[in-house]
Order: structure tokens, then C-alpha cells, then sequence
């Protein structure tokens, strides 16, 4: 199984900060790499797809990049509404799997 | 618009059973293969398996295997989880989550079933 290693686990920025989570994983995953974004009590919600595809209605300052094993989404200016933690998952190969997910919360 | 609801979640005791439901609406749910995705309570997630559109293929993680059986109804355009033998470990929030055609991701999730297991 591939290994998904997010960091850091837990963030803290204030509003209008530039804000970047990273992703690694154990083997190339060739851009199969998507950002979930979780609100306190609500399902995953798709954020980015195939590294830097945005979901449609997600806004623009959301952002990703990477390829081989390294992966990065980034927050251009963050908002209050930001408020989450942000899962990466890999789509490469089966079992699909998840990153171990980033706490981000206003400073 | 799609919407997947799941139902059946509950407290249920090491050894026991349950089975959940997850009714899909707004997409032709005959159409896609589904998969279920746990989060324990220390937020992490974990794909725990997948049915093909008919039924006839289903795979499974690892964890859950030989204890959980994924199934579904096309007619009724409900997705199910039986879960059997179930463990402290198997306490999660349970998702139906729908991929994306013809890609390999999760793009629609129900809302989620609280399965406790304990005594």
C-alpha cells in the first residue's frame, strides 16, 4: 500500500496569510493526488483533483501543486471560513489512501 | 443533485452486528461502483472497500475483510454495509461516498453513521 505522509498535523495562521500543507508519498503517484477539505462535523469535501484541478465553486485562492511524491496545496490569502483540516489522498493505485490530515485554525 | 444518506449506525457490542444503509438520489445509481470510508475518532480516514455496478465484485481493506460484506440494491438505489463481528477498532463514522466517473476518487460523501463498539 502507498503511504500517504501529510505535514504539519496542525497549523495555526492569521487571516490574509499565505498557507501551505504538504503531502509525501511513499512511491510516485504520478499527479493522482486530491485535497479534501473537512468542517467540524460535516463530511470531506472535495477541494482539488489530480494535483491542481479546482473543484468546480472552490475558490481561486486555493491552490495545488507537486509531482513524483511531493504534493502541496496552498491557501493564497486565508480566510476565517478556511477553518478545517485538510486531508490529501492518493488515487494512484488500490487500496486508495489517505494522508494522516492538517488541523488549521486562526491564530 | 446527488445525495447519499446513510442510516443504521448505533452502539453495538465486540462480537456483534449491524448493517448500514446509504440511499443515493439525484444520479443513476446503477451506473457507478460505491465504496465506504471510515474515520476513527482520531480523524483518520480509511477506504474499507468497494462494489462494482452489479454487485458481482466487491473488494475490501485488509482491516475488515472476512468480517464486513458490502452489497447493494440497484432497484432501490441503496448501498449496504454488513458488519459482523465487529471490534473496538471498527468505532468510526461510516461514509457511502460515490466516485467520480470514470475516475478513481471519491467525489460525492453521504454524511456520515457513528458506529460505536463497546461493552
Amino acid at each position: 500500500d502507498i503511504q500517504m505522509t501529510q505535514s504539519p498535523s496542525f497549523l495555526s495562521a492569521s487571516v490574509g496569510d499565505r498557507v501551505t500543507i504538504n503531502c509525501k508519498a511513499s512511491q510516485n503517484i504520478n499527479k493522482y493526488l486530491n485535497w479534501y477539505q473537512q468542517k467540524l462535523g460535516e463530511a470531506p469535501k472535495l477541494l482539488i483533483y489530480n494535483t491542481n484541478n479546482l473543484q468546480t465553486g472552490i475558490p481561486s485562492r486555493f491552490s495545488g501543486s507537486g509531482s513524483g511524491t511531493d504534493y502541496t496545496l496552498t491557501i493564497s490569502s486565508l480566510q476565517p471560513e478556511d477553518v478545517a483540516t485538510y486531508f490529501c489522498l492518493q488515487h494512484s493505485s488500490r487500496p486508495r489512501t489517505f494522508g494522516g490530515g492538517t488541523k488549521l485554525e486562526l491564530k | 443533485e446527488v445525495q447519499l444518506v446513510e442510516s443504521g449506525g448505533s452502539l453495538v457490542q465486540p462480537g456483534g452486528s449491524l448493517k448500514l444503509s446509504c440511499v443515493a438520489s439525484g444520479f443513476t445509481f446503477s451506473n457507478y461502483w460505491m465504496d465506504w470510508v471510515r474515520q476513527t475518532p482520531g480523524k483518520s480516514l480509511e477506504w474499507i472497500g468497494e462494489i462494482n455496478t452489479d454487485g458481482s465484485k466487491t473488494n475490501y481493506a485488509p482491516s475488515i475483510k472476512d468480517r464486513f460484506t458490502i452489497s447493494r440494491d440497484n432497484a432501490k438505489s441503496t448501498l449496504y454495509l454488513q458488519m459482523s463481528n465487529v471490534k473496538s477498532d471498527d468505532t468510526a463514522i461510516y461514509y457511502c461516498t460515490r466516485p467520480r466517473y470514470r475516475y478513481n476518487f471519491f467525489d460525492y460523501w453521504g454524511q456520515g453513521v457513528m458506529v460505536t463498539v463497546s461493552s
